[in-house]
């Protein structure tokens, strides 16, 4: 079945530093999304890439989707106390089936 | 606008007990219903699907199943909990034939004892 695996697991980051958590899928994806979810809290959708190569950003947050879209990356420029918690990438296959494949996550510390 | 539910947002249950989480959304009709699983620290793990009434798909063997009787409701189950089945549950909506993101509830994080 489809697997999806992000590095790293863990970071911790001094406030003010860079972070970038990357997503694997083992099958091509039709699209990408990234949620984060807080301490105690639910998941929260982020954004979707669809497209191959695609970028986006969300003020200090960049995501991009890979060329063969089997991997994406998030990146976050000057980590703030706010960016805690755990992020994950969830991705919907090719084949037409309705689910969502979620990450392993990648849990971000930032120390202030 | 649309909203999902889900109760109780806490549970402690002896080991051998039954369970039933229920999940119900409003505001959007034929859903695409979720129940995922976080061990604690850990990531999403898929456990139920539908895209439809009766329509039910399994990801993982284990002991719990998965109903859903009317169309924006998912109801979670297990005749007899075990203690692997402590964790954080997570039921989430989505819309179906497309492209389009997962909306979760709360949570319910389950104790087994």
């Amino acid at each position: 079945g489809q697997q999806v695996m992000q590095i790293p697991q863990y970071q911790h980051v001094q406030e003010g530093e860079d972070f970038t958590t990357y997503c694997n899928s083992s099958t091509t994806l039709s699209n990408i999304q990234w949620y984060k979810q807080r301490p105690g809290g639910h998941p929260v959708f982020l954004i979707q890439l669809v497209k191959s190569g695609e970028v986006k950003k969300q003020k200090r947050l960049t995501f991009q989707f890979g060329e063969a879209k089997k991997n994406s990356s998030l990146h976050i420029t000057a980590t703030q106390t706010t960016d805690v918690g755990t992020y994950f990438c969830a991705g919907r296959n090719s084949g037409g089936y309705q689910k969502v494949t979620f990450g392993t996550g990648t849990k971000l510390q930032v120390i202030p | 606008s649309q909203t999902i539910h889900q109760w109780p947002a806490t549970l402690v249950q002896p080991v051998g007990s039954p369970l039933s989480l229920e999940c119900t959304v409003e505001g959007t009709s034929n859903p695409n219903l979720y129940w995922y699983r976080q061990a604690a620290g850990r990531g999403l793990q898929l456990l139920f699907y539908s895209v439809g009434i009766g329509q039910i798909s399994s990801e993982v063997p284990q002991n719990l199943s998965a109903s859903r009787p009317q169309d924006r409701q998912f109801i979670l189950s297990s005749k007899k909990l075990l203690l692997s089945d402590s964790g954080f549950y997570l039921c989430a909506w989505s819309l179906g034939g497309g492209i389009t993101e997962a909306f979760f509830g709360q949570g319910t994080r389950l104790t087994v004892v």
